[in-house]
C-alpha cells in the first residue's frame, strides 16, 4: 500500500532563512507527487506537482521540490522564508491510474522575525 | 469565478442526531470527495464519486453516508453511528482522468463539533 511520511510535524524557520520540508513515499513504481499548503481554517491549495518531464519542480510562492527515484523523497524547500509562508503543509501520492490521494500527516511552518 | 463551496462554515451536533454538509462545485468536475482532518493526522478519504449516481468507499467511511445525484454536488451526512465526529471536513473535486496527475481543488472545509 502506498504512504506518505513527512518528518517533523512542526518546523520553526526565522525569516529569510531556508525552508526546508521533508517527505518520503512507498510505492513500488513512481507515483504522481504533490505538494499542497493549507492556511488557517481553510482548504488546501496546491503548491506544485511532480509530472515526471523533470526532477526538480518549480511551484507557487518561490517553492520547489526535487523527485529522487533512489531516495523516494519529494522534499520542499524555499530560499528565503516569508512570513506570509507560515502555514501547514501537506506531501500527497497518487497512484498512477488511480483516483486515491493520500496525504501525509503535514507539517506545521512557522516563520520567526 | 469557479470554485467549491462547502456550507456551512462551522455546526454542531447533538447525540444521536444525523447531520448533513453540503458540497457544491461550479467546475464541472466529474469526481469529487470527502477527506476528514484531524489535528497531526493529516487527510483521510472518507468516500468519493467519479460520476454521477456513482459512489465508493474511502479508508474510514463507516458512519458516514453520501449521495451524488447531481454532477455538482456531493453532500456528505455523518450520522449517529459515527462515535467521534469531530473533525475538520473537507471537499474537493478534480477532473476525471485517470491518466493525467490532475490536481484536487478544495473547498473551504465545515468545522464539525459535538455539543
Amino acid at each position: 500500500a502506498q504512504s506518505v511520511t513527512q518528518l517533523g510535524s512542526h518546523v520553526s524557520v526565522s525569516e529569510g532563512a531556508l525552508v526546508l520540508l521533508r517527505c518520503n513515499y512507498s510505492s513500488s513504481v513512481p507515483p504522481y507527487l504533490f505538494w499542497y499548503v493549507q492556511y488557517p481554517n481553510q482548504g488546501l491549495q496546491l503548491l506544485l506537482k511532480y509530472t515526471s518531464a523533470a526532477t526538480l519542480v518549480k511551484g507557487i510562492n518561490g517553492f520547489e521540490a526535487e523527485f529522487k527515484k533512489s531516495e523516494t523523497s519529494f522534499h520542499l524547500t524555499k530560499p528565503s522564508a516569508h512570513m506570509s509562508d507560515a502555514a501547514e503543509y501537506f506531501c500527497a501520492v497518487r497512484k498512477t491510474g488511480g483516483f486515491k490521494t493520500i496525504f501525509g500527516a503535514g507539517t506545521r511552518l512557522f516563520v520567526k522575525a | 469565478d469557479g470554485g467549491i463551496t462547502q456550507s456551512p462554515k462551522y455546526l454542531f451536533r447533538k447525540e444521536g442526531q444525523n447531520v448533513t454538509l453540503s458540497c457544491e462545485q461550479n467546475l464541472n468536475h466529474d469526481a469529487m470527495y470527502w477527506y476528514r482532518q484531524d489535528p497531526g493526522q493529516g487527510l483521510r478519504l472518507i468516500y468519493y464519486s467519479q460520476i454521477v449516481n456513482d459512489f465508493q468507499k474511502g479508508d474510514i467511511a463507516e458512519g458516514y453516508s453520501v449521495s451524488r445525484e447531481k454532477k455538482e454536488s456531493f453532500p456528505l451526512t455523518v450520522t449517529s453511528a459515527q462515535k467521534n465526529p469531530t473533525a475538520f471536513y473537507l471537499c474537493a473535486s478534480s477532473i476525471r482522468d485517470r491518466v493525467t496527475n490532475e490536481k484536487l481543488f478544495f473547498g473551504s472545509g465545515t468545522q464539525l463539533s459535538v455539543l
